[in-house]
C-alpha cells in the first residue's frame, strides 16, 4: 500500500541554519504531495503542496520539490528560525482510484527545534 | 472563532466509560475526518464521512463508531474505552475538488487519557 517515510527527529538547529527534512514515498497512481506544520498545541496547518512530478512547493521560505524518479519531497529552508520550531509531516494522497479520494497517509512526523 | 471545532479539549476517563468527541465545522465542507495521533507513529485515520450519507472506515477503526448528525458535525465515540485508546485525537475537513489535491483543515485536537 502506499507510504509515507520521513527522517526521525528531533532535529535541532541554531538560527539562520540550513533545514533538510527528507521525505520518500511510495504509491500507485500519481499521489499528491504535502508537507505539514503542527505548532505546539496547535492543530495541523498546510505548508505546501505539490500536486504532479517536478512541481515545486514553496511557503513562508520552505520548499519541496516532487521529484518521481527518486520518489521524494525533501522539505528544505535556507535560514531557519526560532519560530519555526515545531513538528512537520510529510503526507501524500490517496490513490485517485481506490476510493480514498482526499485521504491522506501521513509520515510519523520530524520534531524541529530552533535554538537563538 | 476556529473554522473547526472540538469538544472536549482535554478529558480523562476510566476503562470502561463511554467517551464522545465532537466536531463542528463552518468552513461548509462535505468532507470530515478523524485521525489519531500517537508520538513516533504520526497520524492515522480512523474514520471519514464525504458527505453526511456516507461514512468509511479508516486504518484503524475497531473499537470507535461515529456519526454524521448535519454536515457540519461529525462526532467519534469509544463505546468502551480502554488504555491503548490514550492518544490525541484530530478532526478535518476538506472541500470536494474532484482530484486528490485538496488540503485538510484541522481542529485543535481533543486529548484523551484513559485511565
Amino acid at each position: 500500500g502506499d507510504s509515507v517515510t520521513q527522517m526521525e527527529g528531533p532535529v535541532t538547529l541554531s538560527e539562520e541554519a540550513f533545514l533538510t527534512i527528507n521525505c520518500t514515498y511510495t504509491a500507485t497512481g500519481y499521489p499528491s504531495l504535502f508537507w505539514y506544520v503542527q505548532y505546539p498545541g496547535e492543530g495541523l496547518q498546510l505548508l505546501l503542496k505539490a500536486t504532479k512530478a517536478d512541481d515545486k512547493g514553496s511557503n513562508k521560505g520552505f520548499e519541496a520539490t516532487y521529484r518521481k524518479e527518486t520518489t521524494s519531497f525533501h522539505l528544505e529552508k535556507g535560514s531557519v528560525q526560532v519560530s519555526d520550531s515545531a513538528v512537520y509531516f510529510c503526507a501524500l494522497s490517496g490513490a485517485w482510484y481506490g476510493g480514498s479520494q482526499g485521504n491522506l497517509i501521513f509520515g510519523k512526523g520530524t520534531k524541529l527545534s530552533v535554538k537563538p | 472563532d476556529a473554522d473547526v471545532t472540538q469538544t472536549p479539549r482535554n478529558r480523562i476517563t476510566k476503562t470502561g466509560k463511554r467517551i464522545m468527541l465532537e466536531c463542528s465545522q463552518t468552513k461548509g465542507h462535505d468532507r470530515m475526518y478523524w485521525y489519531r495521533q500517537d508520538p513516533g507513529l504520526g497520524l492515522r485515520l480512523i474514520y471519514y464521512s464525504f458527505d453526511v450519507k456516507d461514512i468509511n472506515k479508516g486504518e484503524i477503526s475497531d473499537g470507535y463508531s461515529v456519526s454524521r448528525q448535519a454536515q457540519a458535525k461529525f462526532s467519534l465515540s469509544l463505546e468502551s474505552a480502554i488504555p491503548n485508546q490514550t492518544a490525541l485525537y484530530f478532526c478535518a475537513t476538506s472541500a470536494h475538488t474532484g482530484d486528490n489535491t485538496g488540503e485538510l483543515f484541522f481542529g485543535e485536537g481533543s486529548r484523551l487519557t484513559v485511565l
